[in-house]
């Protein structure tokens, strides 16, 4: 079956401490994304890779990092969460960046 | 920079067709997508315009304008499962002629009544 899977799906955890929500696909697509989604402001992207070891930032990258090292991987990084992070993040996955968006579960993140 | 323009919340009676408006301006444009979220739930793809004109898809239609700068979403024969939230979302080059940015609208809420 086509999908995307994050992990984990959902995560309360405290200001400054790392943590890594992971994100795989399994359709051999080349463009990835982060999306944050928080009320009133629809989707936002946070970055966004068009290959391995390829990545760019999208609307809101400050406090995040990510990384492509498997064509299948991108995992979202955030090194010292604050409060202002908690939301709902979604990773995505297509073919092509304009065409069909496959969207993973979502994971909802609370920073304490 | 790049802009999406939606209305926050649309209702409709079910049966009837609705229809959800989407402009924007982009610096390059790669065509217009559409996306559907049910509360809890994550996005999913509903259509895909690159070329003016209407797109059919059973009972939603999606219509682009390259011209105007506008496109919309039609929903026909309304069912209370549409109750959503849907998105326009348009690849910008904003950022450069390298950018493979997405960005979204920030959705319009769909409220089905009987």
């Amino acid at each position: 079956e086509a999908q995307v899977t994050q992990n984990p799906r959902y995560l309360i955890t405290v200001t400054g401490k790392k943590l890594t929500v992971t994100c795989s696909q399994n359709m051999n697509h080349e463009y990835m994304s982060w999306y944050r989604q928080d009320p009133g402001l629809g989707l936002r992207q946070i970055y966004y890779s068009m290959n391995v070891e390829v990545t760019d930032k999208g609307d809101v990258p400050e406090g995040y990092k990510v990384s492509r090292k498997e064509k299948r991987n991108f995992p979202l990084i955030l090194e010292s969460p604050s409060p202002n992070q908690t939301s709902l993040y979604f990773c995505a996955s297509s073919s092509q960046p304009s065409r069909e968006q496959y969207f993973g579960p979502g994971t909802r993140l609370t920073v304490t | 920079g790049q802009s999406l323009e939606q209305p926050s919340e649309v209702t409709a009676v079910e049966g009837a067709i609705v229809q959800i408006n989407c402009t924007y301006q982009t610096s390059g444009f790669y065509g217009l997508s559409w996306y559907q979220q049910h509360d809890g739930g994550a996005p999913t793809f509903l259509s895909y315009n690159a070329l003016d004109g209407l797109e059919e898809t059973g009972r939603f239609s999606s219509f682009l304008s390259r011209s105007d700068s506008y496109g919309y979403l039609l929903l026909q024969e309304l069912q209370m499962k549409d109750s959503a939230s849907y998105f326009c979302a348009v690849r910008d080059q904003g950022s450069g002629a390298g950018s493979y940015q997405l960005t979204f609208g920030k959705g319009t809420k769909l409220s089905v009544i009987p």
